[in-house]
């Protein structure tokens, strides 16, 4: 079975600080896409940034950038510089290509940042 | 204005109903979805279109049917509602290219209730 797992039901951060959101998948696939989605509280789904399972270089956006270690099925999310407006769900998904591109979610992770 | 719009934003109906979502994008993607996300729960996929004469079911289609219009529209149908369909229900829009299914972009999301 194809999963995806956020282990971190709530996490807080204080403003300008930095946080780290894990995210564990399991496939056996080779071919995928990995994405976090933010969803603050307008319940709007919006793509924080992606990774392609073929690069090794890990994707970068801003104050958002990801730890994608492949051996170990690993995609975590650093933000950096955490502001108020970062408060929100954050999803970790992946999809597999050449499939029937269905996005799997994990549960999320409930982040607030603090003044 | 939006990509992605969805209608109504929020519904209450009553079990046996029968009820319509939509969806419209201006993005111009060919592929069109719809999910939906309960409490606690990632999102999950219902129906997925990857043109007009193409339709899917997802992993949990019972209930619910789906029309593609037109490259722009893709309706979602409950066609007689029960309580456990109350929900958060997402469409989502991506662009195929070469066969591969790219980044999918969410609309606002419709709050349905069955009462």
């Amino acid at each position: 079975a194809q999963t995806v797992t956020q282990s971190q039901p709530e996490m807080s951060v204080q403003e300008a600080e930095t946080v780290t959101l894990s995210c564990t998948y399991d496939t056996s696939e080779s071919n995928y896409y990995l994405f976090w989605y933010k969803q603050p509280p307008s319940r709007q789904m919006i793509l924080v940034i992606r990774q392609e399972a073929y690069k090794q270089q890990n994707a970068t956006e801003n104050r958002f950038s990801v730890n994608f270690q492949k051996a170990a099925k690993s995609f975590s999310l650093k933000i950096s510089d955490s502001q108020l407006g970062d408060t929100a769900m954050y999803f970790c998904a992946f999809m597999i290509l050449f499939n029937t591109d269905k996005l799997i979610f994990g549960t999320g992770t409930r982040l607030q940042v603090f003044p | 204005d939006a990509d992605v719009t969805q209608t109504p934003r929020n519904r209450i109906t009553k079990t046996g109903k029968r009820i319509m979502l939509e969806c419209s994008q201006t993005k111009g993607h060919d592929r069109m979805y719809w999910y939906r996300q309960d409490p606690g729960l990632g999102l999950r996929l219902i129906y997925y279109s990857f043109d007009v004469k193409d339709i899917n079911k997802g992993e949990i289609s019972d209930g619910y049917s789906v029309s593609r219009q037109a490259q722009a529209k893709f309706s979602l149908s409950l066609e007689s509602a029960i309580p456990n369909q109350t929900a958060l229900y997402f469409c989502a829009t991506s662009e195929g290219q070469g066969g591969v299914t790219d980044t999918q972009y969410f609309g606002p999301g419709t709050r349905l209730t069955v009462l």
